[in-house]
């Protein structure tokens, strides 16, 4: 069963425009870990934020934020004023203390236009 | 700026031929990653190491794919024989320390079987 879905398969914004990542997962652990990694057309994996689940506290940093709601099994990614620089494929991905390893979501590509 | 190595970057072969990939991981990390992405499937985890030792391989086809890591500084994956349907990118990652730290993806090795 996949444990982390990104509904959103591609997205098209222009430029200046803000837009959001939808991230849901699932787990039974009560202690997990879930990231945000970028995949730029240069195709190599940067890894952007990270978050346990005691710490529902939203998280921004510059034009990236985030929201994590553990009601909703959700931890979804915001873009504000979006860049063509922003085009990339962004995955989510969970890691439980049961495994070690984290599983991705499908991934959704975003392409920013001019 | 220490980075996860991966050779070749890219790999064309036929149907048939052994391909081998290697990996050098960011020194001092003990923990090492094999996944493979493609359109279909995205981010499969194909094994991975812990201190040199496997600690999982289910994700990966037991009867043509081997992992190994022969030291510290070296991880190799070995396809044979090699089919289409392996055709990939092939990512190793590297993480010292607990697992929730995040990942250290090399770039990739690029496979296409023909």
């Amino acid at each position: 069963a996949q444990k982390v879905t990104q509904a959103q398969t591609e997205i098209s914004v222009v430029e200046k425009e803000d837009v959001t990542l939808d991230c849901v997962y699932e787990t039974r652990d009560t202690t997990y870990y879930l990231f945000w990694y970028k995949q730029p057309p240069s195709g190599e994996l940067v890894f952007l934020i990270r978050r346990n689940s005691f710490d529902e506290q939203n998280e921004i940093s510059g034009r990236y934020s985030w929201n994590f709601q553990k009601s909703t099994s959700s931890f979804n990614f915001t873009i504000t004023a979006s860049q063509v620089v922003d085009s990339a494929v962004y995955f989510c991905a969970l890691s439980e203390a049961a495994g070690y390893a984290l599983n991705f979501g499908k991934g959704t590509s975003l392409l920013v236009t001019p | 700026d220490a980075r996860v190595t991966q050779t070749p970057r890219h790999k064309v072969t036929e149907m048939g031929q052994e391909v081998t990939m290697r990996c050098q991981p960011i020194l001092g990390h003990n923990t090492v990653f094999w996944y493979r992405q493609t359109m279909m499937q995205g981010l499969e985890l194909l094994a991975y190491f812990r201190n040199r030792a496997p600690l999982d391989d289910s994700g990966m086809p037991k009867d043509r794919f081997s992992a190994e890591m022969p030291d510290a500084t070296l991880a190799t994956l070995k396809i044979q024989p090699s089919e289409p349907r392996d055709s990939a990118v092939y990512f190793c990652a590297s993480v010292r320390g607990e697992w929730n730290s995040p990942l250290h993806f090399g770039n990739g090795t690029r496979l296409t079987v023909t």
